[in-house]
C-alpha cells in the first residue's frame, strides 16, 4: 500500500534563505508526484507535476526533483520570501491503485520578514 | 472560467442530519473527484467519476454517496451525519490525456462541523 511521509511537519526560515522541503513515497510505481501548495482556509494550488519519466521541473523560484529509485523528491524554493508561507504538500499519482492521489501531511512553512 | 466552484463554504450539521455538498466545474473534466482533509492531515479521497453516470469508491467512502448525471456537477450526500463527518471537503477535476499527465484542479473547499 502506497504511504507518503513529509519531513518536516513545520519548518521556519528568515526571508531570503534558500530551504528544501522533502517527500518520500513506499512504492515507486507511479504515473506522476506532484507538489500542491496550500493557503490557511483555501482550496490547493498545483505548482509542479513530475511524470515518472521525469526527473525534475522548475516553475519560477521552485524545482522539484524525483528519484523514483529511492522514492523520493525534493521540492527547493530559492531566495525564500514571506508570501511563501503556506503548507506544502506532496502527493503521488500510484500505479496500484485506480484513480487516487496519495497524499502527505503536508510541511507548514513560515518566512519570517 | 470560474474552474472548480464548490457550496456551501461552511455548514454545521447536528447528528442525524443530512446535506448535499455541491460542486461543479466548467472546464468540461470528464474527471472529477471528492476528498476530505482533516485538521493536520492529507487529503484522503471519498468517491471519483471518470465520467457522466459513473462512479467508484475512494479509500473512505463509507457514510457518503454520489452521483453524477452531467459532466459539469458531482455532488457529495452525506446522510446521518456523523461528527466524524467534520472535516473539509475539497472537489477536484482533471482531464488526464495520460495518467503521468493527470493533473488535478482543486476548489476551495466546504468546511464542515457536525456537533
Amino acid at each position: 500500500k502506497q504511504e507518503v511521509t513529509q519531513i518536516p511537519a513545520a519548518l521556519s526560515v528568515p526571508e531570503g534563505e534558500n530551504l528544501v522541503l522533502n517527500c518520500s513515497f513506499t512504492d515507486s510505481a507511479i504515473y506522476n508526484l506532484q507538489w500542491f501548495r496550500q493557503d490557511p482556509g483555501k482550496g490547493l494550488t498545483s505548482l509542479l507535476l513530475i511524470q515518472s519519466s521525469q526527473r525534475e521541473q522548475t516553475s519560477g523560484r521552485l524545482n522539484a526533483s524525483l528519484d523514483k529509485s529511492s522514492g523520493r523528491s525534493t521540492l527547493y524554493i530559492a531566495a525564500s520570501q514571506p508570501g511563501d508561507s503556506a503548507t506544502y504538500l506532496c502527493a503521488v499519482f500510484s500505479r496500484d491503485s485506480s484513480y487516487k492521489l496519495i497524499f502527505g501531511s503536508g510541511t507548514r512553512l513560515l518566512v519570517r520578514p | 472560467n470560474a474552474g472548480v466552484t464548490q457550496t456551501p463554504k461552511f455548514r454545521i450539521l447536528k447528528i442525524g442530519q443530512s446535506m448535499t455538498l455541491q460542486c461543479t466545474q466548467d472546464m468540461n473534466h470528464n474527471y472529477m473527484y471528492w476528498y476530505r482533509q482533516d485538521p493536520g492531515m492529507g487529503l484522503k479521497l471519498i468517491y471519483y467519476s471518470v465520467g457522466a453516470g459513473i462512479t467508484d469508491k475512494g479509500e473512505v467512502p463509507n457514510g457518503y454517496n454520489v452521483s453524477r448525471s452531467t459532466t459539469e456537477d458531482f455532488p457529495l450526500r452525506l446522510e446521518l451525519a456523523a461528527p466524524s463527518q467534520t472535516s473539509v471537503y475539497f472537489c477536484a477535476s482533471s482531464y488526464p490525456l495520460d495518467r503521468g499527465r493527470d493533473e488535478q484542479y482543486f476548489g476551495p473547499g466546504t468546511r464542515l462541523t457536525v456537533t
